[in-house]
């Protein structure tokens, strides 16, 4: 039973246009979303989290967008950059036990920017 | 520098050999974690530690150990490696406001 999916594969894009990266979950007890950013033959790095109390988070080109009611979440890359050619990983957790460590992943979607 | 480091980062070995792959990290995280990625199945958690001593499975725990002997260390166990177990394994460590931190990866073939 997957909690946490990224429904595309891949995505592919023009730079200098958006990428819009979606995640939907089935867990309402998660209150806490992440997004991941991985290149080939590196670890996983933290790009932009968003509390279940906002709708929204910002930081720079990035931006993450949660719909709490239709469980969805939404991240947004704008302006896009070839740099950005990678593959994304949704994540979310809850407040199991007194902490949100526990992260479960979507697939993940492979984003190309083209230049 | 903060960073999780793993090793070693390539391993080809042979079914049932016993093998260890180490993961430090320099950063006094108290929670640490092993996953493991395969193509179309994203990242999937293996086992997770709290804290020294206190280590618990994750969602595919069958066929790994763990041991959490001191807060920097968490190696993962392969006591008996099958070929199912090709694949590409993460280390992590969490801040306490929940960032992820990930080790660069080791890429294990079973053969």
């Amino acid at each position: 039973d997957q909690q946490v999916k990224q429904n595309s594969p891949s995505l592919s894009v023009q730079e200098g246009r958006i990428s819009i990266l979606n995640c939907d979950y089935t867990n309402s007890m998660f209150d806490y979303f992440l997004w991941y950013k991985k290149y080939p033959a590196e670890g996983p790095t933290f790009l932009i989290s968003i509390s279940s109390i906002k709708d929204k988070n910002e930081d720079g080109r990035f931006t993450v967008f949660l719909n709490k009611s239709a469980k969805h979440l939404s991240l947004h890359i704008v302006p896009s950059q070839p740099g950005d050619s990678a593959v994304y990983f949704c994540a979310a957790s809850w407040n199991s036990g007194g902490s949100n460590y526990k992260l479960t992943f979507g697939k993940g979607t492979l984003l190309t920017v083209n230049p | 520098e903060a960073q999780v480091t793993q090793n070693p980062r390539y391993l080809i070995t042979v079914t049932g050999k016993k093998l260890t792959v180490t993961c430090s990290q320099n950063m006094n995280h108290e929670y640490m974690s092993w996953y493991r990625q395969d193509p179309g199945l994203g990242l999937r958690q293996i086992y997770y530690s709290m804290n020294v001593e206190v280590t618990d499975k994750g969602d595919v725990p069958e066929g790994y150990k763990v041991s959490r002997k001191e807060k920097r260390n968490f190696p993962l166990i392969l006591e008996s490696p099958s070929p199912n177990q090709t694949s590409l394994y993460f280390c992590a460590s969490n801040s306490e406001s929940n960032e992820q931190f990930f080790g660069p990866g080791t890429r294990l073939t079973v053969l």
